[in-house]
């Protein structure tokens, strides 16, 4: 079965400041990784994905993800927060080849000036 | 833009009542699906469609009923709609890439669905 774990509902960080999310998984077969973003009143948007290639993945905006086979983990990362980043994320996982993805519960990311 | 159209953006309805809630696509894309957002629980699946009369239920299926007649059009219908029905409804499209499942989807823009 397959399921993510966001850790941190709502995270605050200082502009300038690096951004850390953390997403776990479980999944019984190597997975696809997808991190989105939903800006207020939107729908959501592909930040970047693992698809088991290079386990550090880049994505749009500056952010970048480090997949990581030991520890179950796809966190997500940016050295410098920046007023436009606040937004909530989502980290999703799907077994490869499966119809659809499931998802975590969402991180709000907060941007102090 | 994943041309992806939901209609009604927004729907306040009382209990009890049918409402139907419309996806269309523009793109010809095989697989779509109906999430619903609520806080603390992030994005749920509720139905998905892999073909013109071929669905599945996810995972919070109960109350809700889908039909995709067209390739192009994704509909979902709360039969009687009750007040824990009250959310955020998102269609997603499931691209390829040269014939690949890469696994992504994309999201129309949300209906907000409001039951009294």
């Amino acid at each position: 079965a397959q399921s993510v774990t966001q850790l941190g509902s709502h995270v605050s960080v200082s502009e300038g400041a690096l951004v850390l999310l953390r997403c776990n998984y479980s999944s019984s077969v190597p997975p696809y990784l997808f991190w989105y973003v939903q800006y207020p009143n939107q729908g959501l948007q592909l930040l970047l994905k693992y698809t088991s290639a290079a386990t550090l993945v880049k994505g749009i905006n500056g952010f970048e993800a480090e997949f990581k086979k030991s520890e179950t983990s796809f966190h997500l990362t940016k050295p410098s927060a920046h007023m436009s980043d606040a937004a909530e994320y989502f980290c999703a996982v799907s077994e490869g080849g499966a119809n659809n993805l499931f998802f975590g519960t969402g991180t709000r990311l907060t941007v102090i000036p | 833009d994943a041309g992806i159209t939901q209609s009604p953006r927004h729907k306040v309805t009382e209990t009890g009542t049918p409402v139907t809630l419309r996806c269309h696509q523009t793109e010809n894309h095989r697989y779509m699906y109906w999430y619903r957002q609520d806080p603390g629980h992030g994005l749920r699946l509720i139905h998905y469609s892999y073909g013109v009369k071929d669905t599945d239920k996810g995972e919070v299926s109960d109350g809700y009923s889908v039909s995709r007649s067209k390739t192009e059009d994704f509909l979902l219908t709360l039969e009687s709609a009750t007040s824990s029905q009250t959310s955020v409804y998102f269609c997603a499209i499931r691209r390829t890439s040269g014939g690949t499942n890469t696994g992504e989807l994309f999201f129309g823009e949300g209906s907000r669905l409001t039951v009294l």
